[in-house]
């Protein structure tokens, strides 16, 4: 059974810092996705990481994964109030069904 | 283009009552999801639709849930003898599988509010 991890569950950093959020899972799988929920609303499409050694940014983020440590990264460089949200990891089980972790709330104080 | 529409966005309803949660996919996307997500709590799959091929109903955490996708298209979630756990906020997604250009990702509804007293 395919299980996704994240750490840290809650982050509170400064303005300014870098940070790197953790996403480990347990079976075999080459996608991966990152989403980021604003409280209240749904879920916005950050990142779709498709093969071993993928490597997408988008401004202040980027995300990168490795599948043979089973791992994906998301890291916050020179963070800014407005990247607080939760972030989910999510990863494909292989059958168009996809796993996702519990989130990590991200605060980042002005 | 449109994105994924859900409604009602809130619902207010008394233990007991049946409801039913409307999910409109993006046009095309073969693939259709439904998730619930408890308050500050990550996303529970219940159940995923693929083209004509029978439901996964993996998900649901009782007979009490049920769907349907009609025509390919929308979809309906209908809650039998709502318990006060089935408090939630509903999510829906759709996508074009994983033979689609962007490798399954899934795009989400706005969500259902669902509170049962």
């Amino acid at each position: 059974e395919l299980k996704v991890e994240q750490n840290p569950l809650f982050l509170s950093m400064q303005e300014g810092k870098n940070y790197t959020i953790y996403c480990n899972y347990s079976t075999t799988s080459d996608r991966l996705y990152w989403y980021r929920q604003d409280p209240g609303k749904s879920l916005e499409s950050l990142f779709v990481l498709l093969s071993n050694g993928a490597v997408k940014q988008e401004g202040r983020l980027m995300a990168s994964l490795d599948t043979k440590a089973r791992l994906s990264t998301l890291h916050i460089t020179a963070a800014v109030h407005d990247l607080s949200a939760t972030y989910f990891c999510a990863v494909d089980r292989g059958d168009d069904k996809i796993i996702f972790g519990k989130g990590t709330r991200l605060h980042i104080l002005p | 283009g449109a994105g994924v529409s859900q409604s009602p966005s809130n619902k207010v309803t008394e233990k007991g009552k049946d409801v039913e949660l409307r999910c409109d996919p993006i046009s095309g996307h073969t693939a259709l999801y439904w998730y619930r997500q408890s308050l500050g709590q990550g996303l529970e799959f219940l159940i995923y639709f693929q083209g004509n091929s029978a439901p996964d109903k993996s998900g649901l955490p009782s007979d009490r849930f049920s769907a349907e996708r009609t025509g390919g298209s929308v979809s309906t979630l209908t809650i039998q003898r709502t318990q006060q756990e089935d408090s939630a906020v509903y999510l829906c997604a759709s996508s074009l599988g994983l033979a689609g250009a962007s490798g399954g990702e899934q795009f989400f509804g706005p969500g259902t509010r669902l509170t049962v007293l």
